[in-house]
């Protein structure tokens, strides 16, 4: 079964900072999709960023982007020039390339912008 | 169109009572997921249904069923509530196997006493 592992329970950093959120997990599959959620104190998860596997180059999306080690399993999430609308838990997550979609989360990191 | 809706957003149980939480999606999605939220334990998956009609355990099933009679909708039920099912949950659901993005409900946060 894939675990993922969050290592980071908090993080704080000053507005305008950029901030790296650590994500390990395992697996024995070649092919599958990995994620970061935001999770802002509404409750609602909000997808920041996806990669595939199978893709060499990193992904981003404005200000965040990821560094995918596929050989050392780790998926870190970089966020730029930080903003108080990015304090949120965050969840690293995997999904297998084969069946049903399923998503399995990461412990989450709470992080917090300050002023 | 709505995404996904959950209800209801809060209850509180007492030891031993039954519920059935309901989640309806009118993205015409074929597979819809329950997840419960627990602190420093990030989602859990607890049954999934990749079709009208059938359900699957995922990884903490125990205390719970489910039922998909309809596509658009998933229900989670608890027959006989324990405080250990105090937890946040989520439903979810994706297109079909060639998407990835997964839609979440706003979420329900259940307290049993």
């Amino acid at each position: 079964a894939q675990t993922v592992t969050q290592s980071q329970p908090e993080m704080s950093v000053q507005e305008a900072e950029t901030v790296t959120l650590s994500c390990t997990y395992d697996t024995s599959e070649n092919n599958y999709y990995l994620f970061w959620y935001k999770q802002p104190p509404s409750r609602q998860m909000i997808l920041v960023i996806r990669q595939e596997a199978y893709k060499q180059q990193n992904a981003t999306e404005n200000r965040f982007s990821v560094n995918f080690q596929k050989a050392a399993k780790s998926f870190s999430l970089k966020i730029s020039d930080s903003q108080l609308g990015d304090t949120a838990m965050y969840f690293c997550a995997f999904m297998s390339s084969q069946g049903a979609q399923k998503l399995v989360f990461g412990q989450g990191t709470r992080l917090t912008i300050n002023p | 169109n709505a995404g996904v809706t959950q209800t209801p957003k809060f209850r509180v149980l007492k030891t031993g009572q039954s519920m059935t939480l309901l989640c309806a999606q009118d993205m015409n999605h074929e597979y819809m997921y329950w997840y419960r939220q627990d602190p420093g334990m990030g989602l859990r998956l607890i049954h999934y249904s990749v079709g009208e009609g059938t359900t699957a355990k995922g990884e903490v099933p125990d205390g719970y069923n489910v039922s998909r009679l309809k596509k658009q909708n998933f229900l989670l039920g608890l027959e006989s509530a324990a405080p250990s099912q105090t937890s946040v949950y989520f439903c979810a659901s994706t297109l079909d196997s060639l998407n990835t993005e997964a839609f979440f409900g706003q979420g329900t946060r259940l307290t049993v006493v």
